[in-house]
C-alpha cells in the first residue's frame, strides 16, 4: 500500500489565477495519477504523471491548462491555470506500484470565485 | 471507451440492514477495485478483486469477469458506512471509475 498526502487541502481562488497542488507519497511508486471530481460526480482521470518526462493527458485535458510535474518517484504537482468557476472541483492524486491497484490522497477542494 | 454503471444510484438503509451494490462494465477488464468515499471525500480502498470472492469483516465482494459484473455486499450496516461507493476497472490502458452508489445509513 501507499500513504499519500496532498497540499493544500482546500483553497478559494480568484478567477484568472493559478493554483499548484502538491502530492507526496510515503514510498517510491511506479504510477502517479491526477483526477478531478466535480460536485456530485464520479472521478475523471486528468493525466498520468510520468517521472522525468511529460505527463500523458486524457481527452479533454491539455498541458497548458493543467501542467504536471513529477521530478521523482514520490512527488508530483498539478497546476490549475487561469482558473474559472468551472474549475471548482476536488482534485485527487493517486499512486501505486501498478495501474490496477491505486491509493488515493485526501484530495484538494478548490473553489473558484 | 468502456462504460461502468453502478446500481442503485442512491440507497437509504436502516442501521443493521444488509445491502448489495452492483457494478456492470461493458467490456473485458484486467482488474477491478471497490472504493468507499467517506463524507470528507477520502477514497478508501475496499477490495482489489479482478475475479472471485473476497471478504473483509462485514464487507465482501464478488467479481464475475466473464459476465462483466461485480457485487459488493454490506452486512449489518452502520452509520459509518455512509458515503459513496465506487467501482473502478482497469482496461490495461486506463482506470475507469463507475457512476457510484450513494449510501446513507440512518440510526
Amino acid at each position: 500500500s501507499a500513504v499519500i498526502s496532498q497540499k493544500p487541502s482546500r483553497d478559494i481562488c480568484q478567477r484568472g489565477t493559478s493554483l499548484t497542488i502538491q502530492c507526496q507519497v510515503d514510498s517510491q511508486v511506479t504510477m502517479m495519477f491526477w483526477y478531478r471530481q466535480q460536485p456530485g460526480q464520479s472521478l475523471t482521470l486528468i493525466a498520468t504523471a510520468n517521472q522525468g518526462s511529460e505527463a500523458t493527458y486524457e481527452s479533454g485535458f491539455v498541458i497548458d491548462k493543467f501542467p504536471i510535474s513529477r521530478p521523482n518517484l514520490t512527488f508530483s504537482t498539478l497546476t490549475v491555470s487561469n482558473m474559472s468557476p468551472e474549475d471548482s472541483s476536488i482534485y485527487l492524486c493517486s499512486a501505486g506500484h501498478q495501474q490496477y491497484e491505486q491509493y488515493f490522497g485526501p484530495g484538494t477542494r478548490l473553489t473558484v470565485t | 471507451g468502456i462504460q461502468v454503471e453502478q446500481s442503485p444510484p442512491d440507497l437509504i438503509l436502516q442501521e443493521g440492514a444488509n445491502s448489495t451494490l452492483r457494478c456492470n462494465f461493458s467490456d473485458s477488464v484486467n482488474n477491478l477495485q471497490w472504493f468507499h468515499q467517506n463524507p470528507w471525500g477520502q477514497l478508501i480502498n475496499l477490495f482489489y478483486i479482478p475475479s472471485g470472492t473476497k471478504q473483509n469483516g462485514r464487507l465482501s465482494a464478488t467479481t464475475v469477469a466473464t459476465e462483466r459484473y461485480s457485487l459488493l455486499y454490506i452486512s449489518s450496516s452502520q452509520t459509518t458506512d455512509s458515503g459513496v461507493y465506487f467501482c473502478a476497472v482497469d482496461t490495461g490502458n486506463q482506470f475507469y471509475f463507475g457512476t457510484g452508489t450513494s449510501l446513507t445509513v440512518i440510526p
